[in-house]
């Protein structure tokens, strides 16, 4: 994941709107990539992973979508509910590494 | 499964004190991590642990910290002495390396230290 600064960026969305939230990673042996969401007080949770041999893979209401030619990962949340406001983090994981990188996180606001 | 337990979940300690956080991760797991969180840093690897055995530590900020795994359901991450700015929500995450990295976190530690 990559580090993006002091602040989180912030994705504003009204509930029921579909969310797109960006992430970039910078090794390109990276071969595991994980989304992950934490709601305020607790631990980071998975949500959906995918492996560098996939561009796609869909979960409920969830799709992570992998782009390795420019490093880009995206997690998109079908009709966005006000319990997915909460701060998501990729991470990925370079080939026989057990250890993933996490990027800074985006904080997803879902307006009732 | 209870999960990835940690405790405590708040501890408050005065510069100069000792800090011992404690983590019991999801039984079978053989991987064990420890991360700190803070808004300037982010997400930061202090330590991993395969099979009980520290493998990289090189997040770890300076001798004042130290960690363990004593066996494959406890591990201690101690700070002593304490300073202002080891201030910080501690997680413990494991994982099960046979099947894949996905990481599985407990609910943290908030430590203030004043």
């Amino acid at each position: 994941g990559e580090s993006v600064g002091l602040h989180l960026p912030t994705l504003s969305v009204q509930e029921g709107d579909n969310s797109i939230i960006n992430c970039a990673y910078s090794n390109s042996a990276s071969d595991y990539f994980i989304w992950y969401k934490q709601e305020s007080g607790k631990g980071p949770q998975f949500i959906i992973d995918i492996r560098s041999n996939m561009d796609k893979r869909q979960g409920q209401r969830v799709t992570v979508l992998l782009n390795k030619t420019v490093k880009h990962l995206s997690l998109q949340i079908a009709a966005t509910q006000p319990g997915d406001s909460a701060v998501y983090f990729c991470a990925d994981i370079i080939g026989g590494s057990y250890i993933p990188t996490f990027g800074r996180g985006t904080s997803l606001i879902v307006h009732p | 499964d209870a999960g990835v337990i940690q405790s405590p979940r708040h501890e408050v300690t005065e510069m100069g004190q000792e800090v011992t956080l404690r983590c019991k991760p999801i039984s079978g797991h053989n991987s064990l991590f420890w991360y700190r969180q803070t808004m300037m840093r982010g997400l930061e690897l202090l330590i991993y642990f395969n099979n009980n055995v520290p493998i990289d530590d090189s997040g770890m900020p300076e001798d004042r910290f130290s960690a363990k795994m004593p066996n494959a359901s406890f591990s201690t991450l101690k700070i002593q002495p304490s300073e202002p700015r080891d201030s910080a929500v501690y997680f413990c995450a494991s994982s099960d390396g046979q099947v894949d990295e996905k990481l599985f976190f407990g609910s943290g530690t908030q430590l203030s230290v004043l």
